[in-house]
């Protein structure tokens, strides 16, 4: 089975400080992808890669940014955190190649006080 | 822009009897419409998915339909048990694609 694993499950942070998110893939996938879950508003993308070292925005990628420096680690970046950035972070990978199933970590709570 | 209406936002069933969720998108060029199920304390887990050049398609007690031309797809349980509470969310992408698309999600409450 495909396993997502992503660092922290809770994590609580205070406004501007710079917040690591770390995902790591174990199934050789070629897309990684980071989402962000609120409720009443479903999953949203803020940043993907396609490949080691390339990436893309995804519909909400102000105020973050990512780092994919091997082909199963995905990292998220706040810059700044701030409080509109409390929620709920998921990882995802597919493998690629017109399969486009995402397998999905188990979160990370975010809170920014 | 691409945009995936799900409803209802909330559910709740008897244990036995059946429980639909529906979904409509905007993006005429979708053409895979995956399901995923969200169990508390989890991340979301695929359990079923169609493609466009299929109607329905049918795993145990779960069941899609598709409907291209109306831009409708819908999730059907039956005989619902407990351990079928949970999220639910209907999505679309197309092959190749790398955006899903995600409704908001429909939180299932199967009473026993």
């Amino acid at each position: 089975d495909v396993k997502v694993t992503q660092s922290s499950r809770y994590l609580v942070k205070r406004t501007g400080e710079k917040v690591f998110l770390e995902c790591v893939q174990d199934m050789d996938h070629e897309n990684m992808f980071w989402y962000r879950q609120d409720p009443g508003l479903g999953l949203r993308l803020i940043y993907f890669s396609y490949d080691v070292k390339m990436k893309e925005k995804g519909d909400i990628p102000e105020g973050y940014s990512v780092s994919r420096e091997k082909k199963e680690r995905f990292s998220l970046i706040l810059e700044s955190a701030s409080t509109n950035q409390t929620s709920m972070y998921l990882c995802a990978s597919s493998l690629g190649g017109g399969d486009e199933k995402l397998f999905f970590g188990s979160g990370t709570q975010l809170s920014v006080l | 822009g691409e945009n995936v209406e799900q409803h209802p936002s909330t559910l709740s069933v008897q244990e036995g009897d059946s429980a639909v969720i529906k979904c409509t998108y905007s993006d005429s060029a979708s053409n895979y419409f995956p399901w995923y199920k969200q169990e508390l304390g989890k991340g979301p887990q695929l359990i079923i998915d169609i493609r466009s050049n299929v109607g329905e398609k049918k795993d145990q007690r779960i069941a899609v339909t598709l409907n291209k031309t109306a831009k409708h797809f819908s999730l059907h349980i039956t005989e619902t048990q407990p351990e079928d509470s949970a999220v639910y969310f209907c999505a679309a992408s197309f092959t190749g694609g790398f955006k899903t698309i995600f409704g908001a999600g429909t939180r299932l409450f199967v009473k026993a």
